[in-house]
């Protein structure tokens, strides 16, 4: 079965400074991965995916991932934060079965900007 | 081209009413999906469906809950007897089609309380 597991249920950090959120992933077979983000109250709105192609994907909002499958890892990164990032953001693998996506999510990642 | 829509917002229900949630898929997709955020929580997946047919309801609750995605008209997700524990954010997606290549696209969310 598919899972995936977000090391930090918050990280908090300044204006301007880099930001990192952690996920790791179990797949029986290549995965597809995903991290999207939701604001207060808000749908969810895909921040960028990997499907099996360049393993550093890049993403809307300076974000991007890098897939490394030696470590089952899918983090993802920001170089400079912007107080509009602050969000919960949430790493989902993909469950490939019988043909249809059935995503997987993670328990999310709170993410806090301090001016 | 209108995002996948999603009503009502927000739904307030007594314990022991029904609860009507309503999903208008993105234009030409075919493929919807329903998916339950509890307070805290990640989504889980409940439900995948195509015109007409139930795909695969593995995340559904055995009781209470029904999905449908008619010939015309939006999918509906139908909880019946409501109780206190469904209070949740009920989210749809729709995609193109199915396989890991096609992501989905989300709505807004139906807030769903019951008092």
């Amino acid at each position: 079965a598919q899972s995936v597991t977000q090391l930090d249920s918050h990280v908090s950090v300044s204006e301007g400074t880099p930001v990192l959120l952690r996920c790791n992933y179990s797949s029986s077979y290549s995965p597809s991965l995903f991290w999207y983000v939701q604001h207060p109250n808000k749908g969810l709105q895909l921040l960028l995916k990997y499907t099996s192609a360049a393993t550093l994907v890049k993403g809307i909002n300076g974000f991007e991932a890098e897939f490394k499958k030696s470590e089952t890892s899918f983090h993802l990164t920001k170089p400079s934060a912007h107080m509009s990032d602050a969000a919960e953001y949430f790493c989902v693998v993909s469950a490939d079965r019988e043909g249809f996506q059935k995503l997987v999510f993670g328990t999310g990642t709170r993410l806090l900007v301090s001016p | 081209n209108a995002g996948v829509m999603q009503n009502p917002r927000h739904l307030v229900r007594r314990r022991g009413q029904e609860a009507r949630l309503r999903c208008s898929p993105m234009k030409g997709h075919s493929h919807v999906y329903w998916y339950r955020q509890l307070p805290e929580e990640g989504l889980k997946f409940m439900v995948y469906l195509q015109k007409e047919n139930i795909i695969d309801e593995s995340g559904m609750p055995k009781e209470r809950f029904s999905a449908e995605f008619p010939k015309e008209g939006p999918s509906i997700l139908r909880i019946q007897q409501v109780v206190r524990g469904d209070s949740a954010a009920y989210f749809c997606a729709s995609s193109p089609t199915s396989g890991n290549s096609y992501e989905q696209y989300f709505g807004p969310g139906t807030r769903l309380t019951v008092t």
